[in-house]
């Protein structure tokens, strides 16, 4: 029930291109959903997060999506950079101990 | 404006020994977080300190400890090293817990080795 399931484990974009990850949960106590972004050598860098009164936020090339009922929120990254390449984690939590998934390793191509 | 701050970057022990991690949180934060994150996964949660306490605890045996001081910074302890310990181990900070689920800020966290 504190499992957060991420897919794709890797994904390759090419320039200016969408990416898309998705995140599953079951834990319906869980209220805010924040997204990071990690690059190699480094810590996690909190990129967007969501809290479940609201289906859609954006913030720059970034939307979360959350769906509610289907226990479920997805990132999307318009227009895609290389800059962009890293890997990615979304997480959940009700009680300030967040729960990550298992990561998606974006590459970006120009 | 400092992040947050975690000492040594790298650290190599030998089974059995015992390590101390350190980790200054961001100006203005007083509750911080420790995690592991094993090669290729995600973070996971081992504890949270705020005002001087253990607030709440993930899945780790009692060889996992902590501490936290008057001026909001925290150390991590492990006893008896085990080999599957080799992990980065990350520090973040946020606001206290009046005000939950308040962004959790990451430092670049300690690269542990045992041999």
């Amino acid at each position: 029930q504190q499992q957060v399931k991420q897919s794709p484990q890797s994904l390759i974009v090419q320039k200016g291109g969408i990416s898309i990850i998705n995140c599953a949960y079951e834990n319906t106590a869980f209220d805010y959903f924040p997204w990071y972004q990690q690059f190699p050598g480094k810590g996690p860098a909190l990129l967007i997060a969501i809290r479940p009164d609201v289906s859609e936020k954006k913030e720059g090339r970034f939307t979360i999506s959350f769906n509610k009922s289907a226990k479920q929120f997805s990132l999307h990254i318009m227009d895609s950079q290389p800059g962009d390449s890293a890997t990615y984690f979304c997480a959940a939590s009700n009680t300030d101990k967040l729960i990550f998934g298992t990561g998606t390793r974006l590459q970006v191509f120009p | 404006d400092a992040g947050v701050t975690q000492s040594p970057t790298h650290l190599i022990k030998t089974r059995g020994q015992q390590v101390t991690l350190r980790c200054s949180p961001k100006s203005g934060h007083d509750t911080v977080s420790w995690y592991q994150q094993a090669l290729g996964q995600g973070p996971q949660f081992i504890f949270q300190y705020y005002e001087e306490e253990e607030r709440q605890r993930g899945n780790f045996p009692d060889r996992f400890s902590g501490h936290q001081f008057p001026n909001y910074s925290s150390e991590l302890n492990v006893n008896a090293l085990l080999l599957g310990d080799s992990a980065l181990y990350l520090c973040a900070s946020s606001l206290g817990p009046g005000q939950v689920n308040q962004p959790q800020h990451f430092g670049d966290g300690t690269r542990l080795s045992i041999l």
